[in-house]
């Protein structure tokens, strides 16, 4: 079972720009793990922000992101605000979907 | 927009089966493949596994042996049955809806807590 990591937590400034990072245990993350990223605030389901590496859903701000970085999937939040404060996780698809597999997620703190 | 809502016991007895049902309304069930995500209370999410529309599933394979998900497109509706269930299965479950690779909707989620 492949592992999935994350950065378990983040700090960044108001206005500030920080990127989170999604990598694979098994070898680079590539276009074909179709990466997704997920916030998720205390009490409240997840909601999805990016699908497909770089993909954005009708809901998601423009400040937010997605893209491959270093072999790694990235998530670049710029401007943040304090209402981005929350936990990200990443998610990687394998063997052609067969197998899910979520990060450990990022708390990300906004202060 | 599609809204998905689970529905089933909050309490199991340990050894028995988890048993839950996602209800969608404003859509329908054809073209698109629907998931069980469950997270622990304080931890991460953990895939479970999803099936098609047409009845196809797929299954973490660290729970393959005790999931069984099922569909019923005539109610609109998809299910979740989890056999001899431990304390270790208490979570919030989760049903979303997405393609292949991925989620894109969620609910809004329900805890299960295993004890007797």
């Amino acid at each position: 079972q492949a592992v999935v990591t994350q950065e378990p937590s983040l700090t960044v400034s108001p206005g500030g720009t920080v990127t989170l990072t999604c990598g694979s245990s098994t070898g680079p993350v590539t276009s074909g793990h179709y990466p997704y990223w997920f916030q998720q605030k205390p009490g409240q389901a997840p909601r999805t922000l990016i699908r497909d590496t770089t993909s954005k859903l009708s809901w998601t701000p423009a400040r937010f992101s997605g893209s491959l970085l270093g072999g790694k999937a990235a998530l670049t939040l710029s401007g943040a605000l304090p209402e981005d404060e929350a936990e990200y996780y990443c998610l990687l698809s394998y063997t052609g979907a067969r197998n899910w597999v979520f990060g450990g997620g990022t708390k990300l703190t906004v202060l | 927009q599609v809204q998905l809502q689970e529905s089933g016991p909050g309490l199991v007895k340990p050894s028995e089966t988890l048993s839950l049902k996602c209800t969608v309304s404003g859509g329908s069930i054809s073209g698109y493949y629907w998931s069980w995500i469950r997270q622990p209370p304080g931890k991460g999410l953990e895939w479970i596994g999803y099936v098609y529309y047409s009845g196809s599933t797929n299954y973490n394979p660290s729970l393959k042996s005790r999931v069984t998900i099922s569909v019923d497109t005539s109610k609109n509706h998809f299910s979740l049955n989890l056999s001899s269930v431990t304390a270790a299965d208490t979570a919030v479950y989760y049903c979303a809806r997405g393609p292949i690779f991925g989620v894109v909707d969620w609910g809004q989620g329900t805890l299960v807590t295993v004890s007797s």
